[in-house]
């Protein structure tokens, strides 16, 4: 079936340096897209990123994710981590009329 | 813009209460879902409706029941609630089921005692 990997439950790093969320994934159905959610604390999740298109960078709000096929891959990247980047990260694809969620990445930005 | 509102925000029952929680969305969105989140686990599918009166199980469906009477509004009926269930419950809706972005309502954190 379809599921999202997300390794790392947490991840801590410094203001001003570089992040990446990994997320990898594996389908046996047509994958309609894929998508970072964002939730900040005591709100709800909201859209991040969306991407269908294989080897193409998709940027919002400073991050960045390339849809990679070949590697199953959708990581989320940023050059500069902002103390309000910590949040909860969901990576997920929609995928035989079903959306998959993985387990998501805490992320912590310390000054 | 649209909203979606879910009610209550917290609810706290008994172990073997029958418990609803409720959604509304004014997006005009003809689907609709329930998720449970936990600590670690994820975001899990519930149940999701296409359209009204539709109703499909998701992966976590066995000891919930789901209402789609309008197109508006979904509900969630916890049939007997347990101490392991304690989690918050995310609705959501979008316009295509799958290709498009999901909405999500804030949430209702539900206490078991």
């Amino acid at each position: 079936g379809d599921s999202v990997t997300q390794t790392e439950g947490l991840v801590t790093v410094t203001e001003g340096l570089p992040v990446k969320l990994n997320c990898t994934y594996q389908t046996t159905y047509l994958t309609i897209a894929f998508f970072w959610y964002v939730q900040y604390l005591n709100e709800a999740p909201q859209v991040l990123l969306k991407s269908s298109t294989d080897n193409k960078r998709t940027e919002h709000q400073g991050f960045h994710a390339t849809l990679h096929k070949s590697s199953s891959s959708f990581h989320l990247q940023k050059s500069s981590a902002q103390l309000s980047d910590s949040a909860l990260y969901y990576c997920a694809l929609s995928s035989n009329n079903r959306i998959f969620f993985g387990d998501g990445t805490q992320l912590v930005v310390k000054p | 813009g649209g909203i979606i509102t879910q009610t209550p925000k917290f609810l706290i029952g008994q172990e073997g209460q029958k418990l609803t929680l409720k959604c509304q969305q004014n997006f005009n969105h003809d689907t609709m879902y329930w998720y449970r989140q936990d600590s670690g686990k994820g975001l899990r599918l519930i149940y999701y409706s296409i359209t009204e009166n539709d109703l499909q199980k998701g992966d976590l469906s066995e000891g919930y029941d789901a209402s789609r009477e309008k197109k508006s509004s979904f509900s969630l009926t916890v049939t007997s609630a347990q101490k392991n269930e304690m989690a918050v419950f995310l609705c959501a809706s979008s316009g295509d089921r799958g290709a498009e972005t999901l909405y999500f309502g804030s949430g209702t954190r539900l206490t078991v005692l």
